[in-house]
């Protein structure tokens, strides 16, 4: 079974600048999360996604951050435009549903804003 | 609100020795606890999850064990390998606000020598 993708593995941005990443799940996974984790943090979370509507994003800075998932299966999270204290790693994770199943995640995306 | 602790945030033991690591948390309303390990650059690869009726999990070298009351749980690694040398985060699904958001600790950084 393949795991959870994720794209790119690593950027550099500017700051101001603006940044994608890529997420596609575990086939047949209906719930869908990105975690931003700072260095020498846990994971926070982003985003939660159950199909392709939006669960939670109360934690996500919506002047800048914004997220999609199309057709309940790939998605992505968009920064725009960036600034410094967003460098982190952004982890992709999707899980069978959320009530109390296991959450697989990706490799991440690290991104370094300078 | 729930709150995640882990305790040692380091630990540096030789090659062979058994180690504990530890977890609360401060809302003992928990479905189930992850463990997982982290690769310094990598994604969160999950080791152990123990539902809330449960007191214990093993794999191989790994065994976890929950006391929901006291809100805490322990991670013990046998046989100590360099191969083991880590992040260890724990995390627990919270359910105030969405279904499913784990919460994470800051993890303890396990390091072994040969």
């Amino acid at each position: 079974e393949a795991g959870v993708a994720q794209s790119p593995r690593y950027k550099i941005i500017e700051k101001r600048q603006s940044v994608a990443f890529w997420c596609n799940p575990i086939s047949g996974h209906a719930t869908l999360y990105w975690y931003q984790q700072i260095l020498g943090q846990g994971p926070k979370l982003l985003i939660q996604f159950q199909n392709n509507g939006v669960v939670d994003d109360s934690q996500l800075p919506k002047d800048r951050f914004s997220a999609e998932r199309l057709k309940g299966v790939d998605s992505t999270l968009k920064i725009q435009p960036a600034k410094l204290e967003d460098s982190a790693v952004y982890l992709c994770a999707s899980s069978l549903r959320a009530s109390s199943y296991e959450q697989y995640f990706g490799p991440g995306t690290r991104l370094t804003v300078t | 609100k729930q709150e995640v602790t882990q305790i040692p945030a380091a630990l540096s033991v030789p090659e062979g020795e058994n180690l504990v690591l530890n977890c609360s948390f401060t809302d003992s309303a928990i479905y189930n606890l992850q463990w997982f390990r982290q690769d310094p650059g990598k994604g969160l690869t999950s080791l152990l999850l123990i539902q809330s009726s449960q007191r214990e999990q093993t794999s191989g070298r790994l065994n976890a064990s929950l006391d929901k009351s006291s809100g805490r749980s322990t991670l013990y690694i046998a046989a100590s390998q360099p191969g083991d040398s880590a992040t260890y985060l724990c995390a627990v699904p919270y359910y105030g606000g969405s279904q499913g958001n784990l919460i994470f600790g800051k993890g303890t950084k396990l390091s072994v020598k040969p």
